[in-house]
């Protein structure tokens, strides 16, 4: 199956600072998804972005589908964004498609 | 607002008994849904996928017998833990595309956090 890895696993910032999470995935994918998972579980849909750059207030979002890795921007970063981000992907297959996703960043922001 | 939406977010149970979470597409219809599951401060793995009107595809290593999916219309997939112990305690969490098949975004419901006593 498609692996899935995610950078850093950690990262403390203080508020108003600019982060880059790294998503690499090892294979062509037809989907890829970013998440921000609240402290109460639930998944938050941030990006929908197999290809191309998107922008979504503060956070953007880019993949270079050709070489296999998504990155995520967080600008003026706020407390409330602490949480893990995740990112995801698929291949979409007659037999079927999962979505896999990487290990997760937790995101620290403090005030 | 939501698009998938679980119940119950939280259960509690005791070491023996069965436990039912339901997944419900909200005004879109969906012909596939998934469940995943999650440990404490890992990430989430996909343990079965559930099919309208067939079986569902079970992910190698899940039982099948243990964790009973029916998705009997095309707005609510049920996932049953039968006979549940601690190890089964976990948070699950569903997901569907408002595509309603097998392409486009998927989105998630709330989770449902089980503890098994």
């Amino acid at each position: 199956g498609i692996q899935v890895e995610q950078s850093p696993p950690d990262l403390i910032l203080q508020e108003g600072a600019n982060s880059t999470l790294r998503c690499n995935f090892s294979d062509s994918v037809n989907n890829l998804q970013w998440f921000h998972q609240n402290p109460w579980g639930q998944l938050i849909n941030l990006f929908y972005i197999p290809s191309g750059t998107k922008q979504n207030g503060r956070l953007s979002a880019t993949t270079v589908a050709t070489e296999r890795y998504s990155l995520l921007y967080i600008s003026s970063s706020q407390t409330t964004d602490s949480g893990v981000y995740f990112c995801a992907v698929e291949r979409w297959e007659t037999s079927g498609s999962r979505l896999t996703f990487g290990e997760g960043t937790q995101l620290t922001v403090n005030p | 607002g939501a698009v998938v939406s679980q119940h119950p977010s939280r259960v509690i149970c005791k070491s023996g008994t069965s436990v039912k979470i339901e997944c419900r597409s909200l005004d879109f219809q969906a012909t596939t849904m998934f469940w995943y599951r999650q440990f404490p401060k890992q990430s989430l793995m996909l343990m079965a996928t559930s099919n309208e009107g067939s079986k569902a595809t079970y992910e190698q290593g899940v039982e099948k017998d243990k964790f009973l999916i029916n998705h009997a219309s095309l707005t609510l997939s049920t996932l049953t833990v039968t006979s549940a112990h601690p190890e089964d305690s976990s948070f699950y969490i569903c997901s569907a595309r408002t595509s309603g098949g097998n392409t486009g975004e998927l989105f998630f419901g709330e989770g449902s956090r089980l503890t098994v006593l």
